[in-house]
């Protein structure tokens, strides 16, 4: 079946610092790939999803490019705040679309200003 | 964007007593919704997937008799923990599709037992 696996963290940087968590996957086919944050006391929230290959997946200064050659879909964003501290969390199908999801294992980022 | 809630947030039970966590699609039908657990610091891991008028799917390891679910509409599916023990105290939430491509997810509820 399909699999995800994320860098994982603790992962700890300066405000306008550079951040990448890495993401890499196994499948069948090409599912859509997800980005998912969780906030401290809150619930997941889609961050990016890109459908197909080679789409780029971007919202609130994150994007995440599908790449099929490298199963890769990394999340970075040029300049984070100390309110991105959260949890990040990189998913694909189980199966096909509109099925479950298969979640990494998270990666803690905290920001300091 | 869609929304999907959850009641309650938080629950605190006693050892040996049942405990019944709803998941409502509030602005959408959903034939399919599925439940996770989180546990501190961890992922997520999919527990069963409840489906709209039959029975729930399992996956492998999780107890059928102790997690009832029951999805009773196209709205509202169900997550009752039975006889809950300290180890089931955890961090459980729903979520349902809508579309190929789009899955929305409950805020969670934590279940403490004591």
């Amino acid at each position: 079946g399909n699999s995800v696996t994320q860098m994982e963290g603790p992962v700890t940087l300066s405000e306008e610092a550079f951040l990448t968590i890495n993401c890499t996957y196994t499948a069948t086919g090409y599912p859509s790939l997800f980005w998912y944050v969780q906030y401290p006391g809150e619930g997941l929230q889609l961050l990016l999803k890109a459908t197909k290959a080679d789409d780029k997946g971007s919202n609130k200064g994150f994007e995440a490019t599908y790449r099929k050659e490298t199963t890769s879909f990394h999340l970075e964003k040029g300049s984070v705040q100390v309110s991105d501290s959260a949890v990040y969390f990189c998913a694909l199908p189980t199966q096909q679309a509109g099925t479950a999801l298969i979640f990494g294992k998270g990666t803690t980022l905290s920001v300091s200003s | 964007g869609a929304v999907v809630s959850q009641h309650p947030s938080w629950v605190i039970c006693k050892s040996g007593t049942s405990v019944k966590i709803e998941c409502r699609s509030l602005d959408f039908q959903a034939t399919t919704m599925f439940w996770y657990r989180q546990f501190p610091k961890q992922s997520l891991m999919l527990m069963a997937t409840s489906n709209e008028g039959s029975k729930a799917t399992y996956e492998q390891g999780v107890e059928k008799d102790k997690f009832l679910i029951n999805h009773a509409s196209l709205t509202l599916s169900t997550l009752t923990v039975t006889s809950a023990h300290p180890e089931d105290s955890s961090f459980y939430i729903c979520s349902a599709p809508e579309g190929p491509y789009e899955q929305y997810f409950g805020p969670g509820t934590r279940l403490t037992v004591t």
